[in-house]
């Protein structure tokens, strides 16, 4: 157990509805990371927020948004949804965000988009 | 931009053979090198991490080898376990302000008894 709990753990919804996934991070870390993973494009990372404060942006759609609230949960909003939005979103957390700080991984939501 | 390019798998071992999982890098700088393991239905968990050139992670019989040289970071294990089987992903943090994990494809293993 990683100690990043991640809900819902299964999603299934329909085209063009919006849902969110949520992230607690482990007790004491101030960074939350969200990550992608789908079979043809593999982990991709969407974005990162430190102590309530977005630090860094990949490739993440318009129609996504996420936010890290004061207790330190994170939220990834999803809306709009695509059949290709379909895949396993991960949530990441450290304590820190230096170059050698290892991030700690939950178990993922796997959302299918019918 | 940064990038970590993987063997493709999957790779099909039988037990207590040598496993290698080639993996080589593309940064701007001096990044940290990391080797995370998925299992079946899990999160990634971290499985070595190396710091700097010439630096060995290793844990669990597994061992990397971080060659600048080369922008390589090997994966290798003397005798591979069917517990093994998962997927394994190299990746890669750069130094200064808020960097990200990149991560390469995975490879996934599969060892037979």
């Amino acid at each position: 157990d990683s100690g990043v709990t991640q809900t819902p753990k299964h999603l299934i919804t329909a085209t063009g509805q919006r849902v969110t996934l949520r992230c607690s991070p482990r007790s004491g870390d101030l960074s939350v990371y969200w990550y992608q993973q789908s079979l043809d494009q593999g982990l991709q990372f969407l974005i990162q927020y430190y102590n309530g404060e977005e630090r860094a942006k990949g490739n993440i759609l318009e129609r996504f948004s996420a936010q890290q609230f004061p207790d330190l949960h994170s939220e990834l909003n999803l809306s709009s949804l695509e059949l290709g939005d379909s895949a396993l979103y991960f949530c990441a957390s450290s304590p820190t965000t230096g170059q050698n700080t290892e991030a700690f991984f939950g178990q993922g939501t796997r959302l299918t988009v019918v | 931009g940064d990038s970590v390019t993987q063997m493709e798998g999957p790779v099909t071992l039988s037990e207590e053979a040598f496993l290698t999982i080639n993996c080589t890098y593309t940064a701007t700088g001096y990044p940290s090198l990391f080797w995370y393991v998925q299992y079946p239905g899990e999160g990634l968990q971290l499985l070595l991490k190396a710091t700097k050139a010439d630096d060995k992670g290793s844990n669990k019989g597994f061992e990397a080898t971080y060659r600048k040289e080369t922008t390589s970071f090997h994966l290798e294990k003397g005798s591979v376990q069917v517990s093994d089987s998962a997927v394994y992903f190299c990746a890669l943090r750069e130094g200064g302000g808020f960097q990200k994990l990149v991560f390469g494809t995975g490879t996934r293993l599969l060892v037979s008894p």
